[in-house]
């Protein structure tokens, strides 16, 4: 069984551009979530989608935005680009369907912002 | 609001040692607990979790952790640390029976020296 496929692996963006990112579950996934990863901050949580609804949301601002398709493959965008954005944005999904569900991680996506 | 407090950013044993790696919550709601890990250029990995079954939890690699409510703690342990798990913990809680939208501690590096 493939795993959390995340794409592109790595991103070079300069200031005020836009991005998105791409990940794809695991085949019957059907809850998809989003993070970012820094030095500073660490692991913060920025979105869940299940069922293409949002259905949890972290304290981000509007330029960070995401979206599920139908096959559950989830997309982020991140407009007007900050040099603070510059992080490892990883996605994890799972299969939702008991108590404390496993979630299984993407290796990230590494977005530079220069 | 749900946190998570990881004391010490950096642990250092030796091979053999026991591992103590400390995670104290906050929550307003019986919370669900988790620790992950990520080994270097990998994906984070769930070690075990707590979803009020058993307050002594057993994970993989032979990782346990104890909830205990007084202490408002949820510890990890292994009795004999091998060098394989040099890795970075992360402590996690999340108030939602999925186990999604996780709320991460800044993470614990894990030294092993021979």
């Amino acid at each position: 069984k493939a795993g959390v496929t995340q794409t592109p692996r790595y991103l070079i963006k300069t200031r005020g551009q836009q991005v998105t990112l791409s990940c794809s579950p695991i085949s019957g996934h059907r809850s998809v979530s989003w993070y970012q990863q820094t030095p500073g901050q660490g692991l913060q949580f920025l979105f869940e989608y299940f069922s293409e609804t949002q259905r949890n949301k972290g304290n981000f601002p509007g330029r960070f935005s995401g979206r599920q398709f139908s096959n559950s493959r989830s997309e982020m965008n991140v407009s007007t680009l900050e040099l603070g954005d510059s992080a490892l944005y990883l996605c994890a999904s799972s299969a939702d369907r008991g108590l404390g569900e496993k979630l299984f991680f993407g290796s990230g996506t590494q977005l530079s912002v220069l | 609001a749900q946190s998570v407090t990881q004391l010490g950013s950096h642990v250092s044993v030796s091979e053999g040692a026991l591992v103590l790696l400390r995670c104290n919550y906050s929550s307003s709601v019986p919370p669900y607990l988790f620790w992950y890990v990520q080994y270097p250029n990998q994906g984070l990995q769930l070690l075990l979790k707590y979803t009020s079954a058993a307050t002594l939890v057993k994970g993989i690699n032979g990782f346990e952790a104890e909830f205990k409510k007084s202490e408002t703690s949820f510890h990890l342990t292994k009795p004999s640390a091998h060098m394989s798990d040099a890795a970075e913990y992360f402590c996690a809680v999340s108030d939602n029976q999925a186990g999604t939208a996780l709320i991460f501690g800044k993470g614990t590096t894990l030294s092993v020296s021979s």
